[in-house]
Formats: C-alpha cells, sequence, structure tokens
C-alpha cells in the first residue's frame, strides 16, 4: 500500500491543450513533490511543499505550475508543453520535507505523451 | 553537493543466484542512503536505508546493502534471486538539508 493516489494514469495532450495532473496523500503528511522521470536519467525533483507552501521550485520552465491547495492535495497544471515533457510524473509525500532521511512514499504516476 | 552513480543500467541473473546492484555515492556530509524499488506500472517503494546506525542494512524481501565509507559504497545484494525481484532499482542520496538525489536506475531480469 502506497498512500498516495495520482490521476490519471494515463494522459495523451497536445501542444496547445491545458490538463492537470493530481495527486492525493492518506498518510497525514505534511511535505508533498513532484517529480519527473524520463528514460535512462535519473529522477528529477520538480517542486516541493511543505504544509501547502512552496519550499523548493528546481528551475522548472512556467508551462509546469503547481498547486497545493491542502496538505493532502497536490496538483501539476500543464500547459503549452512540448514533446520533450512526455516522461512518468510521480507524486510523492513524506512527513517532513527538512529531515535528510525521510522515506519518500511515491504514487504510481501519471504517464504522459505530448504530441 | 552529492551524486549517486549506478554502475550497469540493465543485469540478469538466474533465479535462485546472487543479487548484486553496485552504487557508489559522492557527499559533502555524511549521508543518508537508499535503495527503492519500482515495479512496472508503479512508483518507487522503499526497499532500506542507512542512517549510520548500522553499517549493514536489511531491508524488504530479504535485500540487504552494505555501507563502505572507504570505498563510497552501497551495493545492494539478494543471496537468492524470485522471479519476483524483477524490477528496477533506484540508489539515492540525501545529506544535510540538501533534496534526495536519486541514481539512473538499474532494471534486473530474473532468468527461470
Amino acid at each position: 500500500e502506497t498512500g498516495v493516489t495520482q490521476t490519471p494514469r494515463h494522459l495523451v495532450m497536445g501542444m496547445t491543450n491545458k490538463k492537470s495532473l493530481k495527486c492525493e496523500q492518506h498518510l497525514g503528511h505534511n511535505a508533498m513533490y513532484w517529480y519527473k522521470q524520463s528514460a535512462k536519467k535519473p529522477l528529477e525533483l520538480m517542486f516541493v511543499y511543505s504544509l501547502e507552501e512552496r519550499v523548493e521550485n528546481n528551475s522548472v520552465p512556467s508551462r509546469f505550475s503547481p498547486e497545493c491547495p491542502n496538505s493532502s492535495h497536490l496538483f501539476l497544471h500543464l500547459h503549452t508543453l512540448q514533446p520533450e515533457d512526455s516522461a512518468l510524473y510521480l507524486c510523492a509525500s513524506s512527513q517532513d520535507s527538512i529531515k535528510p532521511n525521510e522515506k519518500l512514499f511515491f504514487g504510481s504516476g501519471t504517464q504522459l505523451s505530448v504530441l | 553537493a552529492q551524486s549517486v552513480t549506478q554502475l550497469g543500467s540493465h543485469v540478469s541473473v538466474s533465479e535462485g543466484a546472487l543479487v548484486l546492484l553496485r552504487c557508489n555515492y559522492s557527499s559533502s556530509v555524511p549521508p543518508y542512503l537508499f535503495w527503492y524499488v519500482q515495479y512496472p506500472n508503479q512508483g518507487l517503494q522503499l526497499l532500506l536505508k542507512y542512517t549510520s546506525a548500522a553499517t549493514l542494512v536489511k531491508g524488504i524481501n530479504g535485500f540487504e546493502a552494505e555501507f563502505k565509507k572507504s570505498e563510497t559504497s552501497f551495493h545492494l545484494t539478494k543471496p537468492s534471486a524470485h522471479m519476483s525481484d524483477a524490477a528496477e532499482y533506484f540508489c539515492a542520496v540525501s545529506g544535510g538539508y540538501q533534496k534526495v538525489t536519486f541514481g539512473t536506475g538499474t532494471k534486473l531480469q530474473v532468468i527461470p
């Protein structure tokens, strides 16, 4: 059991579309994360939220816009994406974002294809 | 600064054989080290983590890893591979208040 649910599982969108990815955690954690997983590359941390405040933005292009309305929900709003943005987008949560030994709990991801 | 290098993007072993997945790290502070596993169509799950309490760390599903400071390594082993071990394995490092840095992953294939 992961306790982190992501929807949709798969998404195909054109470069002019606007779509959103949703993540919900049922673990009572204080921190939530967006990661991008591309083939043959390390997981890339995109955003970190702690207690609903964004604490890190890893130089992510503005066509990716995160939103954290409460500590249980995290969204990633997408618009005018490029084909190179096609990847698996993983949401994760942890009890605390500051402690370096925190275990991350991941969702199953959204496989995004940009045409 | 911190980094992780996983040697071998693909490893194949026979069922019942020893599994050895290699990980070397770089960290400017005493590191916390992790192994995560990703099964097909799923997110990552924590296998085990090193937090300086003991150099040999036991994880779930019979896996263990040994922290060797002199070699800056944290290799993952399992004495006998099972078909259900086929997955992708990620080594990760975290130091100080830096966020977790992941390696590129090693896909383990288990041959019957």
